[in-house]
Protein backbone atom coordinates (compact mmCIF):
# COMPACT_ATOMS: atom_id res chain seq x y z
CA UNK A 1 0.00 0.00 0.00
CA UNK A 2 1.12 3.62 -0.35
CA UNK A 3 2.03 5.48 2.49
CA UNK A 4 3.01 9.54 2.44
CA UNK A 5 4.32 11.09 5.53
CA UNK A 6 4.88 15.03 6.23
CA UNK A 7 6.71 15.20 9.38
CA UNK A 8 6.20 19.04 9.51
CA UNK A 9 2.78 19.78 11.30
CA UNK A 10 3.44 23.54 11.50
CA UNK A 11 6.14 25.73 10.34
CA UNK A 12 6.46 28.86 10.83
CA UNK A 13 8.71 31.65 8.04
CA UNK A 14 9.49 35.11 7.61
CA UNK A 15 8.08 36.72 4.58
CA UNK A 16 10.32 37.08 1.65
CA UNK A 17 12.67 33.83 2.52
CA UNK A 18 12.23 30.64 0.86
CA UNK A 19 10.95 27.48 2.68
CA UNK A 20 10.92 24.06 1.96
CA UNK A 21 8.17 21.16 3.21
CA UNK A 22 9.13 17.85 3.42
CA UNK A 23 7.13 14.63 1.98
CA UNK A 24 8.58 11.63 2.30
CA UNK A 25 6.53 8.10 0.03
CA UNK A 26 6.33 4.62 -0.04
CA UNK A 27 4.97 3.03 -3.13
CA UNK A 28 6.19 -0.63 -5.04
CA UNK A 29 4.85 1.19 -8.23
CA UNK A 30 7.50 1.68 -10.89
CA UNK A 31 4.81 4.85 -12.59
CA UNK A 32 3.39 7.32 -9.75
CA UNK A 33 2.73 10.65 -9.62
CA UNK A 34 3.67 12.98 -6.76
CA UNK A 35 1.63 16.01 -6.45
CA UNK A 36 1.45 18.96 -3.84
CA UNK A 37 -2.25 21.38 -2.98
CA UNK A 38 -2.59 23.99 -1.11
CA UNK A 39 -5.81 24.72 1.10
CA UNK A 40 -6.19 27.88 2.22
CA UNK A 41 -8.75 28.39 5.17
CA UNK A 42 -11.26 29.19 3.24
CA UNK A 43 -10.88 24.95 2.58
CA UNK A 44 -11.11 24.46 -1.39
CA UNK A 45 -7.79 22.41 -2.61
CA UNK A 46 -5.52 24.27 -5.18
CA UNK A 47 -3.32 22.67 -6.88
CA UNK A 48 0.18 23.36 -6.91
CA UNK A 49 2.90 21.22 -8.77
CA UNK A 50 3.32 17.33 -10.32
CA UNK A 51 5.95 15.31 -10.61
CA UNK A 52 5.93 11.88 -12.51
CA UNK A 53 8.46 9.35 -10.98
CA UNK A 54 9.61 9.29 -14.59
CA UNK A 55 10.58 13.03 -14.48
CA UNK A 56 14.22 13.11 -14.95
CA UNK A 57 14.06 17.10 -14.15
CA UNK A 58 12.39 18.27 -11.16
CA UNK A 59 9.21 20.06 -12.29
CA UNK A 60 8.49 24.17 -11.30
CA UNK A 61 5.56 26.32 -11.44
CA UNK A 62 6.52 29.54 -10.83
CA UNK A 63 7.85 30.26 -7.52
CA UNK A 64 6.70 26.34 -6.69
CA UNK A 65 9.34 23.92 -7.55
CA UNK A 66 9.41 20.38 -6.29
CA UNK A 67 12.94 18.97 -5.11
CA UNK A 68 12.49 14.97 -6.55
CA UNK A 69 14.89 12.84 -4.88
CA UNK A 70 13.70 9.25 -6.47
CA UNK A 71 16.39 7.02 -4.18
CA UNK A 72 15.45 8.65 -1.00
CA UNK A 73 11.71 8.81 -2.32
CA UNK A 74 11.45 12.13 -1.44
CA UNK A 75 9.38 15.17 -2.89
CA UNK A 76 9.97 18.32 -0.90
CA UNK A 77 7.62 21.55 -2.34
CA UNK A 78 10.24 24.28 -2.15
CA UNK A 79 8.30 27.76 -1.94
CA UNK A 80 10.77 30.71 -3.20
CA UNK A 81 9.90 34.48 -1.88
CA UNK A 82 7.29 33.85 0.68
CA UNK A 83 4.03 36.00 0.56
CA UNK A 84 1.66 36.31 3.22
CA UNK A 85 -1.19 34.45 1.07
CA UNK A 86 1.06 31.31 0.87
CA UNK A 87 0.07 30.80 4.58
CA UNK A 88 -2.44 27.80 4.72
CA UNK A 89 -2.19 24.30 4.65
CA UNK A 90 0.14 22.29 2.14
CA UNK A 91 -0.64 18.67 1.27
CA UNK A 92 1.56 16.21 -0.20
CA UNK A 93 0.03 13.20 -2.71
CA UNK A 94 0.73 10.11 -4.55
CA UNK A 95 -1.36 8.90 -7.74
CA UNK A 96 -1.82 5.39 -7.50
CA UNK A 97 -2.89 4.01 -10.53
CA UNK A 98 -3.76 0.71 -11.74
CA UNK A 99 -5.74 0.61 -15.20
CA UNK A 100 -6.97 3.98 -15.01
CA UNK A 101 -7.80 3.30 -10.99
CA UNK A 102 -6.32 6.76 -10.57
CA UNK A 103 -6.86 7.80 -6.94
CA UNK A 104 -4.89 10.22 -4.45
CA UNK A 105 -3.11 9.10 -1.25
CA UNK A 106 -2.52 12.09 1.25
CA UNK A 107 -0.46 13.18 3.61
CA UNK A 108 -1.52 14.18 6.85
CA UNK A 109 -0.19 18.03 6.00
CA UNK A 110 1.85 21.36 7.24
CA UNK A 111 0.32 24.15 7.98
CA UNK A 112 2.53 26.83 6.81
CA UNK A 113 2.32 30.30 8.67
CA UNK A 114 4.26 33.36 7.01
CA UNK A 115 5.44 35.82 9.24
CA UNK A 116 4.82 39.72 8.06
CA UNK B 1 -11.82 28.63 -9.89
CA UNK B 2 -11.07 25.04 -10.61
CA UNK B 3 -14.12 24.30 -12.73
CA UNK B 4 -15.62 21.98 -10.82
CA UNK B 5 -19.18 22.79 -8.98
CA UNK B 6 -20.24 21.41 -5.82
CA UNK B 7 -23.98 22.08 -4.07
CA UNK B 8 -24.59 22.50 -1.63
CA UNK B 9 -21.80 24.44 -0.24
CA UNK B 10 -23.40 23.69 3.13
CA UNK B 11 -25.21 21.21 4.74
CA UNK B 12 -26.79 20.63 8.36
CA UNK B 13 -28.62 17.51 9.10
CA UNK B 14 -29.60 14.98 11.64
CA UNK B 15 -28.88 11.91 12.79
CA UNK B 16 -30.00 8.89 10.65
CA UNK B 17 -31.11 11.24 7.58
CA UNK B 18 -30.23 10.83 4.01
CA UNK B 19 -28.52 13.55 2.09
CA UNK B 20 -27.40 13.52 -1.75
CA UNK B 21 -23.94 16.30 -2.64
CA UNK B 22 -23.65 17.00 -5.88
CA UNK B 23 -20.73 17.23 -8.42
CA UNK B 24 -20.61 18.88 -12.02
CA UNK B 25 -17.09 18.18 -13.29
CA UNK B 26 -15.04 20.60 -15.47
CA UNK B 27 -16.12 20.47 -19.44
CA UNK B 28 -14.36 17.74 -20.74
CA UNK B 29 -13.27 16.08 -17.57
CA UNK B 30 -14.09 12.08 -17.81
CA UNK B 31 -13.21 10.86 -14.45
CA UNK B 32 -14.97 12.29 -11.26
CA UNK B 33 -13.39 11.24 -7.77
CA UNK B 34 -15.11 11.72 -4.10
CA UNK B 35 -12.60 12.36 -1.11
CA UNK B 36 -13.80 12.93 2.72
CA UNK B 37 -11.68 15.28 4.70
CA UNK B 38 -12.70 14.78 8.57
CA UNK B 39 -10.13 16.05 11.49
CA UNK B 40 -9.34 12.46 12.64
CA UNK B 41 -9.43 10.69 9.42
CA UNK B 42 -7.76 13.50 7.30
CA UNK B 43 -8.37 13.41 3.44
CA UNK B 44 -9.39 10.01 2.34
CA UNK B 45 -10.85 8.75 -1.30
CA UNK B 46 -14.04 7.19 -1.30
CA UNK B 47 -14.78 6.08 -4.65
CA UNK B 48 -13.75 7.23 -8.69
CA UNK B 49 -15.84 7.28 -11.83
CA UNK B 50 -14.86 7.32 -15.35
CA UNK B 51 -17.43 8.35 -17.61
CA UNK B 52 -20.16 6.79 -15.87
CA UNK B 53 -18.80 3.58 -14.79
CA UNK B 54 -17.38 2.72 -11.11
CA UNK B 55 -14.04 2.74 -11.20
CA UNK B 56 -11.69 2.53 -7.86
CA UNK B 57 -12.98 2.47 -4.71
CA UNK B 58 -11.40 3.06 -1.23
CA UNK B 59 -12.50 3.61 1.73
CA UNK B 60 -16.12 4.23 1.19
CA UNK B 61 -18.59 3.12 3.95
CA UNK B 62 -21.56 0.45 2.62
CA UNK B 63 -24.06 3.43 3.83
CA UNK B 64 -22.08 5.58 1.11
CA UNK B 65 -23.13 5.52 -2.65
CA UNK B 66 -22.51 7.31 -5.55
CA UNK B 67 -23.42 7.10 -9.42
CA UNK B 68 -22.11 9.62 -12.18
CA UNK B 69 -24.55 10.26 -14.83
CA UNK B 70 -24.53 10.56 -18.83
CA UNK B 71 -24.08 14.39 -18.45
CA UNK B 72 -21.50 13.26 -16.25
CA UNK B 73 -22.64 15.13 -13.17
CA UNK B 74 -22.10 13.24 -10.17
CA UNK B 75 -23.84 12.45 -7.01
CA UNK B 76 -22.63 11.50 -3.30
CA UNK B 77 -25.54 9.77 -1.45
CA UNK B 78 -24.97 9.43 2.29
CA UNK B 79 -28.18 7.67 4.14
CA UNK B 80 -28.25 6.65 7.90
CA UNK B 81 -25.66 9.43 8.47
CA UNK B 82 -23.61 9.39 12.48
CA UNK B 83 -22.16 12.02 14.04
CA UNK B 84 -18.99 10.94 12.67
CA UNK B 85 -20.30 11.68 9.31
CA UNK B 86 -19.11 15.23 9.40
CA UNK B 87 -16.79 16.13 7.02
CA UNK B 88 -15.70 18.11 4.20
CA UNK B 89 -16.53 16.09 1.15
CA UNK B 90 -14.64 17.00 -2.15
CA UNK B 91 -15.09 16.37 -5.65
CA UNK B 92 -12.43 16.23 -8.40
CA UNK B 93 -12.00 15.96 -12.08
CA UNK B 94 -10.00 15.08 -14.30
CA UNK B 95 -9.32 14.23 -18.04
CA UNK B 96 -7.93 10.23 -17.96
CA UNK B 97 -5.09 10.00 -20.33
CA UNK B 98 -2.53 7.07 -18.67
CA UNK B 99 -0.17 9.41 -18.62
CA UNK B 100 0.74 13.07 -16.30
CA UNK B 101 -2.43 14.83 -14.89
CA UNK B 102 -4.05 16.92 -12.14
CA UNK B 103 -7.02 16.48 -10.18
CA UNK B 104 -8.71 19.79 -9.76
CA UNK B 105 -11.08 19.75 -6.31
CA UNK B 106 -14.59 21.75 -6.56
CA UNK B 107 -14.73 23.94 -3.24
CA UNK B 108 -16.02 21.31 -1.00
CA UNK B 109 -19.35 20.21 0.60
CA UNK B 110 -19.25 20.56 4.60
CA UNK B 111 -21.67 18.48 6.04
CA UNK B 112 -22.70 18.60 9.89
CA UNK B 113 -24.26 16.36 11.79
CA UNK B 114 -26.12 17.15 14.34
Amino acid sequence: AQKITQTQPGMFVQEKEAVTLDCTYDTSDQSYGLFWYKQPSSGEMIFLIYQGSYDEQNATEGRYSLNFQKARKSANLVISASQLGDSAMYFCAMRESNFGNEKLTFGTGTRLTIIP
Amino acid sequence: DSGVTQTPKHLITATGQRVTLRCSPRSGDLSVYWYQQSLDQGLQFLIQYYNGEERAKGNILERFSAQQFPDLHSELNLSSLELGDSALYFCASSVYSGEAYEQYFGPGTRLTVT
